[in-house]
């Protein structure tokens, strides 16, 4: 079964400071690869996905991600954090032999320090 | 199209009582999930559906839990005699196939459940 490690429970940043949030996925397969962001008590809104080609990936909000197949990995950057980019964010994995669902990390807790 | 829309958004009730969630899909998607948050851990599947037909339910999903998409449209979620074990964040996402083949889902706001 697949599975997805955020190894990163809690990251603090200064606003204006880049910021790279690490997931790393275990699977057999080339799956399809997401990050979620989601504020305090609402949903996951999408902010980028990967599901083959180009293996850098721009997202909303000024995002990016990159997959490394040799790493099993798809870490999220951004460049400059704004203070309103604090919340959890989880990645995902799916793929098309299981129906696409997702199998999520555990998160990464992102606060941002004015 | 407002994206998907669950209701209530929170619901608090006794140990025992039966509960029902609605999901309302993005209109032109054909596959439906729904998933459960625990604090402080991610999304876990509960079950999905590809128009009316339920396609797979993971084993988190008691005989307690169960779930339709009648006319293919909107998803109800109902567990019954309610546990405390079962206060968590439902989630409910739609998708449709997109260019590549994949499925990119779009989540609601979640229904807060409390159980007491």
């Amino acid at each position: 079964a697949q599975s997805v490690t955020q190894p990163d429970i809690h990251i603090t940043v200064s606003e204006g400071a880049s910021l790279e949030l690490r997931c790393n996925y275990s699977y057999g397969a080339t799956p399809y690869l997401f990050w979620y962001v989601q504020s305090p008590g609402q949903g996951l809104q999408l902010l980028l996905k990967y599901f083959s080609g180009d293996t850098l990936v721009q997202g909303i909000k000024g995002f990016e991600a990159e997959f490394k197949r040799s790493q099993s990995s798809f870490n999220l950057r951004k460049p400059s954090v704004h203070w309103s980019d604090a919340a959890e964010y989880f990645c995902a994995v799916g793929f098309t032999g299981g129906g696409n669902k997702l199998t999520f990390g555990t998160g990464t807790q992102l606060k941002v320090e004015l | 199209d407002t994206g998907v829309s669950q209701d209530p958004r929170h619901k608090i009730t006794k140990r025992g009582q039966n509960v029902t969630f609605r999901c309302d899909p993005i209109s032109e998607h054909n596959r439906l999930y729904w998933y459960r948050q625990t604090l402080g851990q991610g999304p876990e599947f509960l079950t999905y559906f590809q128009n009316e037909a339920q396609l797979e339910k993971s084993r988190l999903l008691s005989d307690r839990f169960s779930a339709e998409r009648p006319k293919g449209s909107f998803s109800t979620l109902e567990i019954q005699r309610t546990e405390q074990g079962d206060s968590a964040m439902y989630l409910c996402a739609s998708s449709s196939r997109n260019l590549t083949g994949a499925y990119e889902q779009y989540f609601g706001p979640g229904t807060r459940l409390t159980v007491t």
